[in-house]
């Protein structure tokens, strides 16, 4: 099956500094990658959708210069956390909707952010 | 904005028993789906229902859909320790420019041996 890898799975960092996640689609071409936030015990929440070589898409109340997203590939989609702050540490996930634009989505197996 | 409330928030029950998981949305969907997440991982795609379908069957998973009231459910059969895990419906919409799929708050199954 098709396989979504996320990197780092956790990662603590101080409060000031940007931290970059990585979501690779292994085994096939994601031409849409969509960035989730999740914090304990509750729903995930979308916060932008990416297509490959074009600006991604931000939820409303979702910070586009805080939540930095590239899609330069159709295997790669970053999310880059800048300036983080406390309230930035959540659960992020990626997922990738392939490029049949099959209707299930795959995806990463989450990054815990803490910021100190 | 949350698209599916599942009920209930939290299921607890003994190994072989069935699992019963509602979901309902508010707004018109392409199609439903459950997604299955073990306690801080990804989630894992089970099953999608369109919404000209009622009825669905995977393995020891029944899904129905009823559109008019805007709800679905999903059934777990002879359920295993190992299907303990928290459980989304997620609902699909295609808006002018994106396909988006909007998660319910879930249902926390804990299937006791």
């Amino acid at each position: 099956g098709a396989v979504v890898s996320q990197h780092p799975s956790r990662v603590i960092c101080k409060s000031g500094t940007s931290v970059k996640i990585e979501c690779r689609s292994l085994d096939f071409q994601a031409t849409t990658m969509f960035w989730y936030r999740q914090f304990p015990k509750q729903s995930l929440m979308l916060m932008a959708t990416s297509n490959e070589g074009s600006k991604a898409t931000y939820e409303q109340g979702v910070e586009k210069d805080k939540f930095l997203i590239n899609h330069a590939s159709l295997t790669l989609s970053t999310l880059t956390v800048t300036s983080a702050h406390p309230e930035d540490s959540s659960f992020y996930i990626c997922s990738a909707r392939d490029f049949q634009g099959r209707e299930k989505l795959f995806f990463g197996s989450g990054t815990q952010l803490s910021v100190l | 904005s949350q698209q599916g409330e599942e009920d209930p928030q939290a299921l607890s029950i003994q190994e072989g028993e069935n699992a019963t998981m509602n979901c309902s949305y508010k707004t018109s969907i392409n199609n439903l789906q459950w997604y299955r997440q073990n306690s801080g991982r990804g989630l894992v795609h089970l099953i999608l229902i369109r919404s000209n379908e009622r009825e669905k069957h995977s393995g020891r998973l029944r899904v129905t859909l009823d559109t008019s009231k805007k709800s679905s459910s999903l059934l777990i059969t002879a359920s295993r320790a190992a299907d303990t895990a928290s459980y989304f419906c997620a609902t699909a919409t295609r808006g002018s420019s994106n396909y988006k799929l909007t998660f319910g708050k879930g249902t926390l199954l804990t299937v006791n041996p």
